[in-house]
């Protein structure tokens, strides 16, 4: 198994740009989860999923939208890029929302 | 106050001490802990999980004790590889949201 996949590693993108980060796990986990991580905040809950069908929003969901067609994939999309959304972003999964959760290598983001 | 609050540390411990992490929280709700381990610019990494009283995987052990709200973390025979920063995590508001409490996470430096 690959566990948590995430691309891309890496991404700069100038301010207004919109971009799709895309996380996948083979892991047939039903719960999937979006972070960020900023230096001094920890990690912060964006929005997650449940399920196939069922979003939600986390603690900082403004500026982010995400979907969840299937069991596997949970993109994350950057509407209009700004300054503040630099960070680390980490997917991460579980096979329920009250056990523990995997984490995807991150994607380090830089918006200028 | 933070919701999960850990000592940022830098520990600096030799090879084969024994160190202990203390972290606090102030949700009396929260069901379940984790002990995640991270390395620089890596993916948190799941240590442990802590469900009930404590639990003991090797030379870790966790304590957790719900009438003082502290969850602890004991390395024996500390190794030069568990140098990593330790993040303290609980499981916010119902559990049935996953959403992740994390604290600012422990610094650990082992050395020769």
């Amino acid at each position: 198994n690959a566990g948590v996949t995430q691309t891309p590693k890496f991404q700069v993108l100038k301010t207004g740009q919109s971009m799709t980060l895309q996380c996948a796990q083979d892991m047939n986990h039903e719960y999937m989860s979006w972070y960020r991580q900023d230096p001094g905040m920890g990690l912060r809950l964006i929005h997650y999923s449940v399920g196939a069908g069922i979003t939600d929003q986390g603690e900082v969901p403004n500026g982010y939208n995400v979907s969840r067609s299937t069991t596997e994939d949970f993109p994350l999309r950057l509407l209009s890029a700004a300054p503040s959304q630099t960070s680390v972003y980490f997917c991460a999964s579980s096979r329920d929302p009250r056990y523990e959760q995997y984490f995807g290598p991150g994607t380090r983001l830089t918006v200028t | 106050r933070k919701e999960v609050e850990q000592d940022p540390g830098p520990f600096n411990v030799p090879e084969g001490a024994t160190v202990a992490f203390n972290c606090t929280y102030s949700n009396s709700a929260s069901q379940s802990f984790f002990w995640y381990r991270q390395d620089c610019r890596k993916e948190p990494k799941l240590l442990m999980s802590v469900y009930s009283s404590g639990n003991e995987d090797g030379r870790f052990t966790a304590q957790l004790n719900r009438a003082s709200q502290y969850i602890s973390l004991l390395i024996r025979d500390s190794k030069l590889s568990d140098s990593a920063t330790y993040l303290c995590v609980g499981l916010g508001g119902s559990g049935n949201t996953g959403k992740l409490i994390f604290g600012q996470g422990t610094t650990l430096q082992v050395k020769p």
